[in-house]
This record gives C-alpha cells, structure tokens and sequence, in this order.
C-alpha cells in the first residue's frame, strides 16, 4: 500500500522561529491534507491542496502540493506556544483512501 | 460547525470481550470511516463504509471488526473479541465526498487489559 515518509519526526523551536516539515511518497496522490493531532482529541484539519503546485495560506501556515504530486510540505511562520501538538499529513488516492503519515512532534518554547 | 461525536470518550474492557464503539457522523456526510491510533503511533486506516457497504478495509480489519450503520445516524464498529493489541485510540471520520478531507472525532481510548 502507499506509504508516506514525513519528516522531521520532531522538532524543537524558540517562540517566534519558522517551521517547515514535508511529506514524500512513491505514490501519486489526488489530494494532500495536513492534519494537527492536541493530547486526547482527534486530527483537525488544517489545509487541504487539491492541484499539483497549488499553495494555499490558513494564517501563519502556508502548505504546498507538489508538482509531481508525491510530495507536500507544510510551513508555520512565527510560532507561538498554542502551535503545540502533532503534525500529520495525510495523502488522498482518487480512491478516496486515506493515508497518514508518521506525524511531526512540535514543541515551541516560550 | 457541525461535528463527529464519539461515545464512549474512554471505554475499559478485559481480554475476550466484545465492544462496541459509537459515532454519529456529521449529518449530511455520506463516507464514513474507522482509524486507529496505538499510543504515539501514527493514525491507521481500518475501514471504510459508503452506501451500507464496507468500500475498503486494511489488514488489520480481520474477522474480530465489524461495521455497522444500524439507523440513520450512528455509525459503529464492533470488536468481537478483544485483546491487549487492540488498546488504541480509535478514530472515527465522515466526509461529504469519496474525496474530500475527513472531519474526525476525538476518539474512543479502548484499553484491553
């Protein structure tokens, strides 16, 4: 089945910095989504790309689906404290599965 | 905004039992679905259900799962006998679309001791 390699697994960054984090895969891709998982609750989505190169902004984050369409990545800019959690890609076949990758632990310091 | 609930938030169970885990999908969606998640692991597809019919299910959908939609509303899957592997957080999502992005529940915390 389609596997998504999504890097890094973790990072730690000061208040304020940048944040990028990506998704590959062997696989095309129809949709890519991003995904952030808080303690106890479920994924919420964050921004979903539906054209190969198409970039789109949700506030500080800004998310790009790649041309070849097996790959995506994902950018915060100034982080604050509440950008805790984890970062989840998810890439949709035109079979309208769903497959997640490893996830993104984010920890920002005050 | 319309929402995935789930019942129960945490459910306890011994080994061997049978579950049955709850969800209402957001109202109009038409594309249902079960995901796992084992403690800090990634989410795992396990079904998928549209128009009374599973459409897809993984690996780990055997024989012990099975997925209901008994009225119009809920959405259930059930574990007929339990074991320690099982303890995850399971996940349930609808959408409108075979491909639009999933709107998630908060989960159910299945421990199987």
């Amino acid at each position: 089945g389609q596997q998504l390699n999504q890097s890094p697994q973790s990072m730690f960054i000061q208040e304020g910095e940048d944040v990028s984090m990506n998704c590959t895969s062997s696989s095309i891709f129809n949709t890519w989504l991003w995904y952030k998982q808080e303690p106890g609750e479920g994924p919420v989505l964050l921004i979903a790309l539906y054209k190969a190169g198409e970039l789109t902004s949700n506030g500080r984050l800004t998310a790009q689906f790649g041309i070849t369409r097996k790959d995506s990545f994902l950018n915060i800019s100034a982080s604050i404290p509440s950008d805790v959690g984890i970062y989840f890609c998810a890439g949709v076949t035109n079979a309208g599965k769903s497959t997640f990758g490893d996830g993104t632990t984010l920890t920002v310091k005050p | 905004e319309p929402e995935v609930t789930q019942t129960p938030s945490h459910q306890v169970t011994q080994m061997g039992q049978e579950v049955i885990l709850r969800c209402v999908p957001i109202s109009n969606h038409l594309y249902f679905y079960w995901y796992r998640q084992i403690l800090g692991q990634k989410v795992e597809f396990l079904v998928s259900f549209y128009n009374n019919e599973i459409s897809e299910k993984s690996e780990i959908f055997d024989d012990q799962f099975s997925v209901e939609r008994p009225d119009g509303s809920n959405f259930t899957l059930k574990i007929r006998s339990t074991k320690l592997e099982d303890s995850a957080m399971y996940f349930c999502a609808s959408s409108d679309e075979y491909n639009s992005p999933l709107h998630f529940g908060n989960g159910t915390r299945l421990t199987v001791t």
